[in-house]
C-alpha cells in the first residue's frame, strides 16, 4: 500500500475484554515495530519483528500483551484484559532496508 | 543502551523567532539520531536524521541539527518559527541496523502570532 495502515483508528473497550489492533506495514518492509505513545510520555518501544526472526519482545509492559506477523506482513497487537492503564495511541511503523521509519496514524485505544 | 531526554515538555517561541529544542543523548554504540515531527491529529514523520556522515544536517521545512558528540546533544533549529510548525516534536536514538528507535518524551511547539 502507499502507507501504513492501522485499524481501527479508534478503539473503546471495557476494563477486562480483550482487544486486537491491526497493522498493515508498507509492502515489502522487512521490520515491522510497534509502539505506545500515553499522554507526556513519549513513545514506548513494544516490539520489533525483522524478517523471520524470532521477534523483539522485550518492551512489552506485561503478559497481556502479545503480537504476532503472519506472512511476513501484517501484524497484530493482542491486549487481554484491558486495564485503564492500557489506554493510549498504539503506533505501528516499518521500514525496509535502510530507508526511514515509516508510521502509521495510529489506533487510540480507551479503556473505561 | 541507548537513551535520550529532551529538555522542556513546552516550548513556546513568537512568529518569525528562533526555534531551538534540546536533545542530549546517551548510547553506547556510534548513534544514530532522528528527529520526528508530529502534527495534531497526525502521524509521525521524519523532519531529519544523522548517521555519520555530516555533522550539520538539514531536514524538511527549513530545520536543521547539529550533532555534537562532546556535548551529547543533538539541538533541533529553525531561524524563523512559522504559525505550521506547532506541533509536537520527537527526538529519536539507535545503534545501528534495524534496532528499535528509543523516543524522548517529546517537544510541543506552539508558535504565537
Amino acid at each position: 500500500g502507499a502507507g501504513v495502515s492501522q485499524s481501527p483508528s479508534n478503539k473503546v473497550t471495557e476494563k477486562g475484554k480483550d482487544v486486537e489492533l491491526r497493522c498493515d506495514p508498507i509492502s515489502g518492509h522487512t521490520a515491522l515495530y510497534w509502539y505506545r505513545q500515553s499522554l507526556g510520555q513519549g513513545l514506548e518501544f513494544l516490539i520489533y519483528f525483522q524478517g523471520n526472526s524470532a521477534p523483539d519482545k522485550s518492551g512489552l509492559p506485561s503478559d497481556r500483551f502479545s503480537a504476532e506477523r503472519t506472512g511476513g506482513s501484517v501484524s497484530t497487537l493482542t491486549i487481554q484484559r484491558t486495564q485503564q492503564e492500557d489506554s493510549a495511541v498504539y503506533l505501528c511503523a516499518s521500514k525496509g532496508g535502510h530507508e526511514k521509519l515509516f508510521f502509521g496514524s495510529g489506533t487510540q485505544l480507551s479503556v473505561l | 543502551a541507548q537513551s535520550v531526554t529532551q529538555l522542556g515538555s513546552h516550548v513556546s517561541v513568537s512568529e518569525g523567532a528562533l526555534v531551538l529544542l534540546r536533545c542530549n543523548y546517551s548510547s553506547s554504540v556510534p548513534p544514530y539520531l532522528f528527529w520526528y515531527v508530529q502534527y495534531p491529529n497526525q502521524g509521525l514523520q521524519l523532519l531529519l536524521k544523522y548517521t555519520s556522515a555530516a555533522t550539520l544536517v538539514k531536514g524538511i521545512n527549513g530545520f536543521e541539527a547539529e550533532f555534537k558528540k562532546s556535548e551529547t546533544s543533538f539541538h533541533l533549529t529553525k531561524p524563523s518559527a512559522h504559525m505550521s510548525d506547532a506541533a509536537e516534536y520527537f527526538c529519536a536514538v539507535s545503534g545501528s541496523g534495524n534496532t528499535p528507535l528509543v523516543f524522548g518524551k517529546g517537544t510541543r511547539l506552539s508558535v504565537i502570532a
